[in-house]
């Protein structure tokens, strides 16, 4: 059974705290993604890698920052928590895309931060 | 700007009715959409994609509908569950090399025993 597992599920950071949040799949998968869900925003892609120590901004990389030094595992830093990066932080994984097909991906359960 | 909009925060059904979600896009260079569905503290699973080279794909009691020179798709689901009440993001993606992907903002759905 495949699987996609995130080192917290509710953790509680005060504003200036560096804040580590682990992701870490066992699907052998070569693309890894960190979103934001939001009310009324959906899924906001934050970072995503597509090979060990490669790393691509996605649409809101602002505040943050990724590093991916093993491939089934990928790591999303708040450099300086805000209150504003308060949100659910859900990681995925997925096969490479080939031309034509654009693989599904693989979500954790999320991780709920609240920044006070 | 949201290239991938689900119009609908909510949509209400009375089980064993069928119950259509809609999805349109911006994107004319958007050619695989996918449907996703999450329940309450758990991440979003895969639920039926759908390739712009076709205008529909099947599986089960779920089916996907896309209309290219609408921008438009949908999924319905026959007949509807308790169990499928969730919410349900499309997501559509561009075939340009990259590997990113838009999601909508979700539609809550409720299915009423």
């Amino acid at each position: 059974d495949v699987k996609v597992t995130q080192s917290s599920r509710y953790l509680v950071k005060r504003t200036g705290e560096k804040v580590f949040l682990e992701c870490v799949q066992d699907m052998d998968h070569e693309n890894m993604f960190w979103y934001r869900q939001d009310p009324g925003l959906g899924l906001r892609l934050i970072y995503f890698s597509y090979d060990v120590k490669m790393k691509e901004k996605g649409d809101i990389p602002e505040g943050y920052s990724v590093s991916r030094e093993k491939k089934e595992r990928f790591s999303l830093i708040l450099e300086s928590a805000s209150t504003n990066q308060t949100s659910m932080y859900l990681c995925a994984s997925s096969r490479m895309s080939l031309a034509g097909k654009n693989y599904e991906q693989y979500f954790g359960p999320g991780t709920r931060l609240t920044v006070t | 700007d949201q290239q991938v909009k689900q119009n609908s925060p909510s949509l209400s059904v009375q089980e064993g009715r069928i119950s259509i979600l809609n999805c349109d896009y911006t994107n004319s260079m958007f050619d695989y959409f996918l449907w996703y569905k999450k329940y309450p503290a758990e991440g979003p699973t895969f639920l039926i994609s759908i390739s712009s080279i076709k205008d529909k794909n099947e599986d089960g009691r779920f089916t996907v509908f896309l209309n290219k020179s609408a921008k438009h798709l949908s999924l319905h689901i026959v007949p509807s569950q308790p169990g499928d009440s969730a919410v349900y993001f499309c997501a559509a993606s561009a075939d340009t090399g990259g590997f990113k992907t838009i999601f909508g903002a979700g539609t809550r759905l409720f299915v009423k025993a």
